[in-house]
C-alpha cells in the first residue's frame, strides 16, 4: 500500500536556525514526489517537485532533495513568516496524491 | 497569477441537507480533483475528473457524492444528505495535464454540519 510518513510532526526552530523535514515514502514506482505548505485554513500551496533519485530544488531558503526512499525539505536560516505546516505527498494510483501528515513548523525571533 | 478559486469559504448546513460546493479550475486546466482534510487529520484524495466523468474515486466518494462540471468554468461537488462526519474543509485541485503535472489547490471550503 502506498504510504507517506513524514517527521517531525512539529518543530520549533529559532529564526536563524537551519534544520531538515524529512519524507519517507513507499510507492510502487515514483511517478513525482511533491512538497506544499499550508497556512492555518488555507489550501496547500506548492513549493516543489521532484521525480527521480537525486534530484534537487531550490526556493529561496528552502531546498527539496529526493532518494530512493525519502526526501528532505531543508531551510536555512528560517524567518518567523516560514512557520507552517509542511505537507509531503507522492502520485498513488491513477493520479490522486496520497498525503502524509505533515510538519508544524513554528520560528521564533 | 492564475489560481484556483471556490466558495463559499465557509458553509454550515444541518445534518441530512444537501450542499453544494463550487470551484473555478484554472482556466487552461483538464484534470479536476477534490480532496477533504478533517480537522487535525491528513489531506484525503476523494475523486478525479476528466472529460466529462469520473477518473478514479475513493471509498469515502459514496454515492451520497457527486460531482458535475455545469459550465465551462465551474466544478461541483455535491453531498446528497450530509452527516456530522461529513465536517472538514474541502479542497479543490486542478492541473494541465495527467501524469506527474503539478496539482495547484484551492483555498477550500469549510463545510460544518450541525
Amino acid at each position: 500500500e502506498d504510504q507517506v510518513t513524514q517527521s517531525p510532526e512539529a518543530l520549533r526552530l529559532q529564526e536563524g536556525e537551519s534544520s531538515s523535514l524529512n519524507c519517507s515514502y513507499t510507492v510502487s514506482g515514483l511517478r513525482g514526489l511533491f512538497w506544499y505548505r499550508q497556512d492555518p485554513g488555507k489550501g496547500p500551496e506548492f513549493l516543489f517537485t521532484l521525480y527521480s533519485a537525486g534530484e534537487e530544488k531550490e526556493k529561496e531558503r528552502l531546498k527539496a532533495t529526493l532518494t530512493k526512499k525519502e526526501s528532505f525539505l531543508h531551510i536555512t536560516a528560517p524567518k518567523p513568516e516560514d512557520s507552517a505546516t509542511y505537507l509531503c505527498a507522492v502520485f498513488g494510483g491513477y493520479n490522486k496524491l496520497i498525503f502524509g501528515a505533515g510538519t508544524r513548523l513554528a520560528v521564533h525571533p | 497569477e492564475p489560481e484556483v478559486t471556490q466558495t463559499p469559504s465557509h458553509q454550515v448546513t444541518q445534518m441530512g441537507q444537501e450542499v453544494i460546493l463550487r470551484c473555478v479550475p484554472i482556466s487552461n486546466h483538464l484534470y479536476f480533483y477534490w480532496y477533504r482534510q478533517i480537522l487535525g487529520q491528513k489531506v484525503e484524495f476523494l475523486v478525479s475528473f476528466y472529460n466529462n466523468e469520473i477518473s478514479e474515486k475513493s471509498e469515502i466518494f459514496d454515492d451520497q457524492f457527486s460531482v458535475e462540471r455545469p459550465d465551462g468554468s465551474n466544478f461541483t461537488l455535491k453531498i446528497r444528505s450530509t452527516k456530522l462526519e461529513d465536517s472538514a474543509m474541502y479542497f479543490c485541485a486542478s492541473t494541465r495535464e495527467l501524469s506527474t503535472d503539478t496539482q495547484y489547490f484551492g483555498p477550500g471550503t469549510r463545510l460544518t454540519v450541525l
